[in-house]
């Protein structure tokens, strides 16, 4: 089944505290990029990778890291994570290849609450 | 800057009745307008998208309506049942250059 898996779905942290979330897909695609989600804000983008060892910052990098060293991963790293970190994280891919009209496939989410 | 202000936040709409959202965008070289689906507890999904060169398209009981001019686009859901609740996005990319940017979001619900 195509699909683009994350783990973990649900993390309690405390503040200061390096944690890393997985994202893989099964799709080959080339286009990966992490979106939070907080309440009356939307979806907005952390970080894309267009293809291996490229990426690029979206809107809301400060404090993420991220790495693309194989074309099916793209972990996001959170090295000290602070409480305004409190979100709904969504990874996604597409095709790629530069063509921003290609669908995005969402993971199922990572809820992280940070204390 | 908000690149695409999406109206309303909330939508409660009867069983049979016709959900309306709305977007503007900005920037005039967007050139592609996909509209994303959320259920509680999923990632967003792909509903209907749309491309300037045409004002209107329809997919079953949704429809994209889209006005150049006014940089304005909408969706509306025909008949609509409760399981079309859900939050919906829409979103804008220049189809050369950037990558989408997602408006804030309608959290609909369809009532009996």
């Amino acid at each position: 089944e195509a699909q683009v898996t994350q783990n973990p779905r649900y993390l309690i942290t405390v503040t200061g505290k390096k944690l890393t979330v997985t994202c893989s897909q099964n799709m080959n695609h080339e286009y990966m990029s992490w979106y939070r989600q907080d309440p009356g804000l939307g979806l907005r983008q952390i970080y894309y990778s267009m293809n291996v060892e490229v990426t690029d910052k979206g809107d809301v990098p400060e404090g993420y890291k991220v790495s693309r060293k194989e074309k099916r991963n793209f972990p996001l790293i959170l090295e000290s994570p602070s409480p305004n970190q409190t979100s709904l994280y969504f990874c996604a891919s597409s095709l790629g290849g530069g063509r921003w009209t290609d669908t995005q496939y969402f993971g199922p989410g990572t809820r992280l609450t940070v204390l | 800057q908000q690149q695409v202000k999406q109206s309303p936040q909330s939508l409660i709409v009867q069983k049979g009745g016709i959900s309306i959202i709305n977007c503007a965008y900005e920037n005039t070289a967007f050139d592609y307008f996909p509209w994303y689906q959320q259920f509680p507890g999923k990632g967003p999904a792909l509903l209907i998208a749309i491309r300037p060169d045409v004002s209107e398209k329809k997919e079953g009981r949704f429809t994209i309506s889209f006005n150049k001019s006014a940089k304005q686009f909408s969706l509306h859901i025909m008949d609509s049942q409760p399981g079309d609740s859900a939050t919906y996005f829409c979103a804008a990319s220049n189809s050369g250059n950037t990558p989408l940017v997602f408006g804030k979001g309608t959290r609909l619900s369809v009532i009996a």
